[in-house]
C-alpha cells in the first residue's frame, strides 16, 4: 500500500486567497483525521470523519476552513480566505478504527502551506 | 480536561548516549499511551504504546513504561544513534470513551551528533 498520500507537498499563497489541501488515506480504513502543526501550537486536531462522515469539528479553528470526505479515498481541508497565520503544516492521518491501543493512526507526508 | 506535558527540546546528545525524554499526563479513567516520531520531512509514525499499567512498550531499542502512580510514560534508550535524530511526541487516547482521537504532547526535537 502507498501508504497516505496527501497533495500538494508545499504551498505558497498570497493572503485572501483560498487553498485546498487533498487527502487519499490507505484503502479500508473508515477513519480519516486532519492535523495542523506548528511551533507554537505544536499538532492540534481539526477535524475527523468516520465512514466519510464528519464526527468531531471543534479544532476547526474558525468559519474559514472547511473539510469534506466526498468518499471513502478522498478528502479535502479548504482555507477560504486564508491568512498569514494559517502557515503551519497540515497532516492527514487514517485509521481502522477509533479504539485507541487498537487501532494505530497512520500519516501523511504533510503539506507545508506558507500564507504571505 | 486530558491533556499530555512534554519536556521541552531541544534534546542534545552524542552517539551512544543514554535518552530520556519525559512525559507526564492528565487524564481521567485509564487512557492508552503512545511515542511517535516523526522524522525530518515526513509525518509521524507510531515507535510504541502502552494500554495499562506497568505496561512497558518497546521498539528499536526505545522503551516507556505506564505509570499510573506517577502519570507518567518517559521514553528512554540506552544508547543513540545520529538515525535517531527526530521530532518524539507523547500521546494519549481520548477517555472517558475508548473511541476518541489522540492527544498529543507538542513534541520534543532530539539531535545526535557522531
Amino acid at each position: 500500500d502507498a501508504g497516505v498520500i496527501q497533495s500538494p507537498r508545499h504551498e505558497v499563497t498570497e493572503m485572501g486567497q483560498e487553498v485546498t489541501l487533498r487527502c487519499k488515506p490507505i484503502s479500508g480504513h473508515d477513519y480519516l483525521f486532519w492535523y495542523r502543526q506548528t511551533m507554537m501550537r505544536g499538532l492540534e486536531l481539526l477535524i475527523y470523519f468516520n465512514n466519510n462522515v464528519p464526527i468531531d469539528d471543534s479544532g476547526m479553528p474558525e468559519d474559514r476552513f472547511s473539510a469534506k470526505m466526498p468518499n471513502a479515498s478522498f478528502s479535502t481541508l479548504k482555507i477560504q480566505p486564508s491568512e498569514p497565520r494559517d502557515s503551519a503544516v497540515y497532516f492527514c492521518a487514517s485509521s481502522l478504527g477509533l479504539g485507541g491501543a487498537s487501532y494505530e493512526q497512520y500519516f501523511g507526508p504533510g503539506t507545508r502551506l506558507t500564507v504571505t | 480536561g486530558n491533556s499530555v506535558t512534554q519536556m521541552e527540546g531541544p534534546v542534545t546528545l552524542s552517539e551512544e548516549a543514554f535518552l530520556t525524554i519525559n512525559c507526564t499526563y492528565t487524564a481521567t479513567g485509564y487512557p492508552s499511551l503512545f511515542w511517535y516520531v516523526q522524522y525530518p520531512g515526513e509525518g509521524l509514525q507510531l515507535l510504541l504504546k502502552a494500554t495499562k499499567a506497568d505496561d512497558k512498550g518497546s521498539n528499536k531499542g526505545f522503551e516507556a513504561t505506564y505509570r499510573k502512580e506517577t502519570t507518567s510514560f518517559h521514553l528512554e534508550k540506552g544508547s543513540v544513534q545520529v538515525s535517531d535524530s527526530a521530532v518524539y511526541f507523547c500521546a494519549l487516547s481520548g477517555v472517558p470513551q475508548a473511541g476518541t482521537a489522540l492527544i498529543f504532547g507538542k513534541g520534543t526535537t532530539l539531535s545526535v551528533s557522531s
